[in-house]
């Protein structure tokens, strides 16, 4: 398998449920990202990780937790969402000493929150 | 900071011609690379061309190529001869060398009619 894999592609979550999305890399990249992309805003980017260190958090609520436990792999936990959270959660990687690097994403993750 | 402006939130061009999306940045990075990237309907992110500040001459990549005004900070991204499965969102990204960060525009979306 190849490219940046993310899992599930569509997910339906209740405001009390806990669920966590997941993103695997196989391009031997070694930082990773996720962002959230709403309808009519632009993509935010919530968490960076780079060599599984997270060294951006860009002022997301508690109720998302990144984990990265090794540099192939990404998940994203939520817990106790709100229905504005509903949006396309996209995962990237880059090869981060490669400074101009692009990014590869993954094809996202539909989240519906009910 | 990095900021990028997409000042076209939608087109529509005719099957086989030409289109021209806008894309003008802001950074104070004297090294940054530009992107373009496509998304369908379905979701992902695909990276469609790149273009590095020090790049001499302008991106090309098959149909899709890169006006790149470096005095204007624009880097206008134009797709030859349109196709039906060109119908999609368009974002203008860049990074500079200094950080991980990629930054995104607002994004344009194209129709191509037949």
């Amino acid at each position: 398998e190849t490219g940046v894999t993310q899992t599930p592609r569509h997910l339906v979550m209740g405001m009390t449920n806990k669920k966590s999305l997941k993103c695997e890399q196989h391009l031997g990249h070694n930082a990773m990202y996720w962002y959230k992309q709403s309808a009519k805003k632009p993509l935010e980017l919530m968490f960076v990780y780079s060599l599984e260190e997270r060294v951006e958090n860009n002022s997301v609520p508690s109720r998302f937790s990144p984990e990265c436990p090794n540099s192939s792999h990404l998940f994203l936990h939520l817990h106790t969402l709100q229905p504005e959270d509903s949006a396309l959660y996209l995962c990237a990687s880059s090869q981060g000493d490669r400074a101009l690097a692009g990014y590869t994403f993954g094809s996202g993750t539909r989240l519906t929150v009910v | 900071a990095q900021k990028i402006t997409q000042t076209q939130p939608g087109m529509f061009v005719q099957e086989k011609e030409a289109v021209t999306l806008d894309c003008t940045y802001d950074t104070s990075d004297p090294s940054y690379g530009l992107f373009w990237y496509k998304q369908p309907s379905s979701g992902e992110m695909i990276f469609l061309i790149y273009q590095g500040s020090y790049d001499q001459q302008n991106a090309t990549e098959g149909r899709y190529s890169l006006n790149f005004q470096k005095a204007r900070k624009s880097a206008n991204l134009v797709i030859s001869a349109s196709q039906l499965g060109d119908s999609a969102m368009y974002f203008c990204a860049i990074r500079g060398a200094a950080g991980n960060k990629l930054t995104f525009g607002g994004g344009t979306r194209v129709l191509v009619k037949p």
